[in-house]
């Protein structure tokens, strides 16, 4: 089974709707990021959490941790076409054994029609 | 600022010959680079661990003899694929992370990638 798992795996919404993507860890998580990517390019770091409960917000996207349950939720406000794209979490399950080595979830394809 | 480059971002190669690719932090020093792979609609999978000044550690079942390493200076590592075969396509990206002193150390930049096609 995955040790970090996403969901949806993808999603469609009309533009100016609301969206949550999910992650969640098998493992203890000692930091959850995430980043956008486009397909063949490069990942866009858009939050790092790192402390139960904490929340980041950056424009329109927040992001949660939830330590207990090791989730994460990344939500997106009114969704606009130039939030399209493939959103991944990434999990540091060593902590300052294997500094910086992320497992990856498996992404969630987000579509946005205008 | 925290910008890694990776050169080339494609290449298309023959079968048996061997790629080299390159990943630069440009405003930063790095003295651990990571290189994942990537394929079509999947996640990413860290390869190896790419430490300056010493061996690279490679992850279960990624050989080591194909995949070469090395971490020439706080600035930049190289991956080389090494007689590639069709199945060595994919997308390739690094990623560093600023370490102490130099911005959020905690946090991984990636590159842009480079996708490889081997004929």
């Amino acid at each position: 089974s995955q040790e970090l798992e996403q969901s949806p795996q993808s999603l469609i919404v009309q533009e100016g709707k609301n969206l949550t993507i999910n992650c969640t860890s098998s493992k203890t998580l000692y930091g959850l990021y995430w980043y956008k990517q486009k397909y063949g390019e490069g990942l866009i770091f858009l939050m790092m959490l790192q402390k139960g409960g904490e929340e980041k917000s950056h424009e329109k996207i927040t992001a949660k941790l939830d330590e207990k349950k090791q989730q994460s939720s990344l939500h997106i406000t009114a969704s606009q076409p130039s939030h399209a794209g493939i959103y991944l979490c990434g999990a540091d399950h060593a902590g300052g054994t294997s500094y910086g080595k992320l497992t990856f979830g498996q992404g969630t394809i987000l579509t946005v029609h205008p | 600022g925290a910008v890694v480059s990776q050169h080339p971002s494609r290449v298309i190669c023959k079968s048996g010959t061997s790629v080299k690719i390159e990943c630069r932090s440009l405003d930063f020093q790095a003295t651990t680079m990571f290189w994942y792979r990537q394929f079509p609609k999947q996640s990413l999978m860290l390869m190896a661990t790419s430490n300056e000044g010493s061996k690279a550690t490679y992850e279960q079942g990624v050989e080591k003899d194909k995949f070469l390493i090395n971490h020439a200076s706080l600035t930049l590592s190289t991956l080389t694929v090494t007689s590639a075969h069709p199945e060595d396509s994919s997308f390739y990206i690094c990623s560093a992370s600023p370490g102490a002193g130099q911005g959020n150390p905690d946090t991984q930049y990636f590159g842009p990638g480079t996708r490889l096609t081997v004929l």
